[in-house]
């Protein structure tokens, strides 16, 4: 079964860069799009963007100038990284699973980031 | 974007019932509607893809229906373990958008 595990730091200071991983184990990393969402306190979901096994990305546009994700498919890896971090980026981030139509049909347990000095 | 509006924000209801919410859209997404179900502390899970196609083993008690601008998903004799908050997405262009959730509650 497969299983998705985020790690990362979860305090970073405002005007830095959120790094994240997600784990992929227990399948394979083809035939999907591998994705990044995030909700903040008390709030709704936003997609931030995805990758798929050929490196293609596509980010939300609002996030677009400052979100890079990335794929290291020999450690069944994948990355999120965010730049010139504010308040507004707090969030517990998600990595997940998109069946390439845009339905997450996996998630990760995901994990809480707080923007703070 | 396309904009997802959710109704009602909460609803309070009892083991047994059956509820109905809404999601609406401001545009055309045809049948591309997912819905998740999301309890406190958890990751969301996917309960239904494009407005009505139940995810395999996901309680036949859920079901989804509309089309166009307009999305119900409904559940027969609410149990115990529904008590969460649902979440639409449309799945029709990135980038994709969820609705803000209706929180089902025990009355």
């Amino acid at each position: 079964q497969v299983h998705l595990q985020e790690s990362g730091p979860r305090l970073v200071k405002p005007s830095e860069t959120l790094s994240l991983a997600c784990g992929v184990s227990g399948g394979s990393l083809r035939t999907y799009f591998w994705t990044w969402l995030r909700q903040a306190p008390g709030k709704g979901l936003e997609w931030v963007g995805y990758i798929d096994t050929t490196g293609r990305t596509k980010y939300h546009p609002s996030l677009a100038s400052r979100v890079s994700i990335s794929l290291d498919t020999s450690t069944s890896q994948f990355f999120l990284t965010l730049t010139s971090v504010t308040a507004g980026d707090t969030a517990v981030y998600f990595c997940a699973r998109d069946d390439t139509t845009g339905v997450i049909d996996l998630w990760g347990q995901g994990v809480s980031v707080t923007v703070s000095s | 974007d396309i904009q997802m509006t959710q109704s009602p924000s909460s609803l309070s209801a009892s083991v047994g019932d059956r509820v109905t919410f809404t999601c609406r859209t401001d545009q055309n997404i045809k049948k591309f509607l997912a819905w998740y179900q999301q309890k406190p502390g958890r990751a969301p899970s996917l309960l239904i893809s494009s407005s009505s196609n139940l995810r395999g083993g996901v309680p036949s008690r859920f079901s989804g229906s509309g089309s166009g601008t307009a999305f119900t998903l409904t559940i027969n004799s609410l149990q115990p373990e529904d008590f969460a908050t649902y979440f639409c997405q449309q799945t029709f262009t990135s980038p994709y958008t969820f609705g803000q959730g209706t929180k089902v509650e025990v009355k």
